[in-house]
């Protein structure tokens, strides 16, 4: 069973650069899945960020193409969110998952990241 | 873009119920690109159907998905307690690769 864990600071300063890791168990980070990560501000619905293939392929939500970087460390079974230039609509619970047959079959728990000063 | 409304945005029944819920597109999509998933507060969000019709793995047969075009229904046939969440359904666009999810539907015990 796979199983999806995300770890990273809380709380973020407006300006900043937000990053948190996801870390894969029972599964090995090459099996064909696309590595996604997706958030959920308070009150909102569910917004897709974007996601990475293990060998480098990636695609990104527009909306915030030019602020994102995904990343995969095959080593280590993780791959990473860096999002740049956060500020207050960028509070949210951001979730790390797994996408296989046009859907996200897996899910991590989510982690809460607040931006303020 | 393609644009999701769930309805209705909060659905009371009893356990033991029938809930239907409806997921409209503003363009039409095709089957394989349509999920349903079940969101708890304070929990991971669980895929229930892919490819608009197909149970994923563990999901109990109550829950049921049909619709094609721009009209998708997921339907659980008897509520148990623990089906009470919100509901999102998802599409998927290849062109360029876009996952866009509903607003969303709660589910709550009347």
């Amino acid at each position: 069973q796979v199983q999806l864990q995300e770890s990273g600071p809380g709380l973020v300063k407006p300006s900043g650069t937000l990053s948190l890791t996801c870390t894969v168990s029972g599964a090995s980070i090459r099996r064909g899945t696309w590595w996604t990560w997706v958030r959920q501000a308070p009150g909102k619905g569910l917004e897709w960020i974007g996601e990475m293939y293990h060998n480098g392929n990636s695609n990104f939500n527009p909306s915030l193409r030019s602020r994102v970087t995904i990343s995969v460390d095959k080593s280590k079974n993780q791959f990473s969110l860096d999002l740049t230039s956060v500020t207050a609509a960028d509070t949210a619970i951001y979730y790390c998952a797994g996408a296989g047959w046009y859907a996200l079959d897996f899910w991590g728990q989510g982690t809460l990241v607040t931006v303020s000063s | 873009d393609i644009v999701l409304t769930q309805s209705p945005g909060t659905l009371s029944l009893s356990p033991g119920e029938r809930a239907t819920l409806s997921c409209r597109t503003s363009q039409s999509v095709r089957n394989t690109y349509l999920a349903w998933y079940q969101h708890k507060p304070g929990q991971a969000p669980r895929l229930l159907i892919y490819g608009a019709s197909s149970r994923a793995t563990g999901i109990p047969d109550r829950f049921s998905g049909s619709g094609s075009g721009t009209d998708f229904t997921l339907t659980i046939s008897r509520l148990e307690p623990e089906d009470f969440a919100v509901y999102y359904c998802q599409q998927y666009d290849g062109s360029p690769v876009m996952y866009t999810f509903g607003p969303g539907t709660k589910l709550e015990i009347k």
